[in-house]
């Protein structure tokens, strides 16, 4: 079975230009979570969705993120502009539901570098 | 809302000696409680959690933990390491959010070091 799948694996970009990551969950896995992993640090939840629904989003910076998941699978994360500060590494999780908070996947990660 | 303290940010033992990472939690009820790994450039697995019941729970690659409410402390815990352990370590608390939300919160993390 494969696992979930992120990309790019690593991204460098001046700031105030824009930068999207990609996930791939696991397949049947109808909740999707993206965090962000600042270096040194353990992730924090920008958001997560149920199916095609964002069911908690209350961390995301909306200004300059935004988040799609369309059809219920794939998802995307976008940031524009990028701030210096946005480095960091993005996890994309994926469970079967988020009833106990167990069963979660995680991605490889996208590690983000702005200059 | 919950929060997770890992006291240890860097830890160095050797290889076969024993290992105890510590975890403290606060939250107002009983938490759900996972320990995860990272490895260098790799996500996270889960190498165990608990739930209810036993507070001695088993995992993945001879790790263990101990959940005691008393000290709100999650423990993790392996006899004897090995090289490949070494690997960053994740104490993390899963409680309700908000409604229905359902949010599971990290620690920073402790990196263990193995020496040979």
């Amino acid at each position: 079975e494969a696992g979930v799948v992120q990309s790019p694996r690593y991204k460098i970009i001046e700031k105030k230009q824009p930068v999207a990551f990609w996930c791939n969950p696991i397949s049947g896995h109808n909740t999707l979570y993206w965090y962000r992993q600042n270096l040194g640090q353990g992730p924090e939840l920008l958001i997560r969705y149920e199916n095609e629904e964002a069911v908690d989003d209350s961390q995301l910076p909306k200004d300059r993120f935004s988040a799609e998941r369309l059809k219920g699978v794939d998802s995307t994360l976008k940031i524009q502009p990028a701030e210096l500060g946005d480095s960091a590494v993005y996890l994309c999780a994926s469970s079967l539901d988020n009833a106990r908070g167990d069963g979660y996947t995680f991605g490889s990660g996208t590690r983000l570098t702005v200059v | 809302a919950q929060s997770v303290t890992q006291p240890d940010i860097h830890i160095t033992v050797s290889e076969g000696a024993s290992l105890e990472l510590r975890c403290n939690y606060s939250y107002g009820a009983t938490p759900y409680l996972f320990w995860y790994v990272q490895s260098p450039g790799q996500g996270l697995q889960l190498l165990l959690k608990y739930f209810s019941g036993d507070t001695l729970v088993q995992g993945i690659k001879g790790f263990e933990a101990e959940f005691k409410r008393s000290q709100s402390s999650f423990n993790l815990r392996k006899p004897s390491v090995h090289w490949s352990d070494a690997a960053e370590y994740f104490c993390a608390v899963g409680a309700r959010s908000g409604g229905s939300n359902y949010k599971l919160t990290f620690g920073k993390g402790t990196l263990l070091t193995v020496n040979p």
